[in-house]
């Protein structure tokens, strides 16, 4: 199975200030296949970015996701307060679907 | 709008089986795949399997191969998931979504505990 490595684990941060996310595959998601989530405590995980680079509907232009293969990004350019929470990419490229282990933005 | 609305909390003891729902709406049903996927605490989220509503086809992660069966009803616009044969280990939360190049619709979550 393609396995995902997010880093950092946590990433502790000001409002306004600028986050990278990095998702790293064990295999070559040659079709970018690659999502990016964002999930607070109780909730239901949100669909940020699709296919490595697509906003989802509804979400703002602060989000961005690059990369290609093997290497993908999360950019937060400005955090805003509810962006503070866990942030983790999937791979839908092959089955099995896996997901990363997440990376933790929290206040500094 | 679409929403997907998920049955609620179950307490299962080790050994049983529990069937979860997921009634969609807001769309064709029979359009998007649905898939199932849980997510225990301080775990990463894990993918189960998922079905064609059009045709009833389904799949199914390894981990669950033989214990897991994933059906619909096309005309209530509702997919099933049930697992059989219970340890602690299935004590998660338990989401559908719907696909379409990423999950962007979700249900609000069932919670499964098995305990004794």
């Amino acid at each position: 199975e393609i396995v995902l490595t997010q880093s950092p684990d946590t990433l502790s941060l000001s409002p306004g200030e600028r986050a990278t996310l990095s998702c790293r595959a064990s295999q070559s998601l040659s079709t970018n296949y690659l999502a990016w989530y964002l999930q607070k405590p109780g909730q239901a995980p949100r669909l940020l970015i699709y296919g490595s680079s697509n906003r989802a509907t509804g979400i703002p232009d602060r989000f961005s996701g690059s990369g290609s293969g093997t290497d993908f990004t999360l950019t937060i350019s400005r955090l805003e307060p509810e962006d503070f929470a866990v942030y983790f990419c999937q791979q839908y490229y092959k089955l099995p679907l896996t997901f990363g282990g997440g990376t933790k933005v929290d206040i500094k | 709008q679409v929403q997907l609305v998920q049955s609620g909390a179950e307490m299962k003891k080790p050994g049983a089986s529990v069937r979860l729902s997921c009634r969609a709406s807001g769309y064709t049903f029979t359009t998007y795949a649905i898939h199932w996927l849980r997510q225990a605490p301080g775990q990463r989220l894990e993918w189960m399997g998922w079905i064609n509503p059009d045709d009833g086809e389904s799949k199914y992660s390894e981990s669950v191969q033989g214990r897991m069966t994933i059906t619909r009803d096309t005309s209530a616009t509702t997919s099933y998931m049930e697992l059989r044969s219970l340890t602690s280990d299935d004590s998660a939360m338990y989401f559908c979504a719907r696909a379409s190049g990423g999950y962007h619709y979700w249900g609000q979550g069932s919670q499964v505990t098995v305990s004794s």
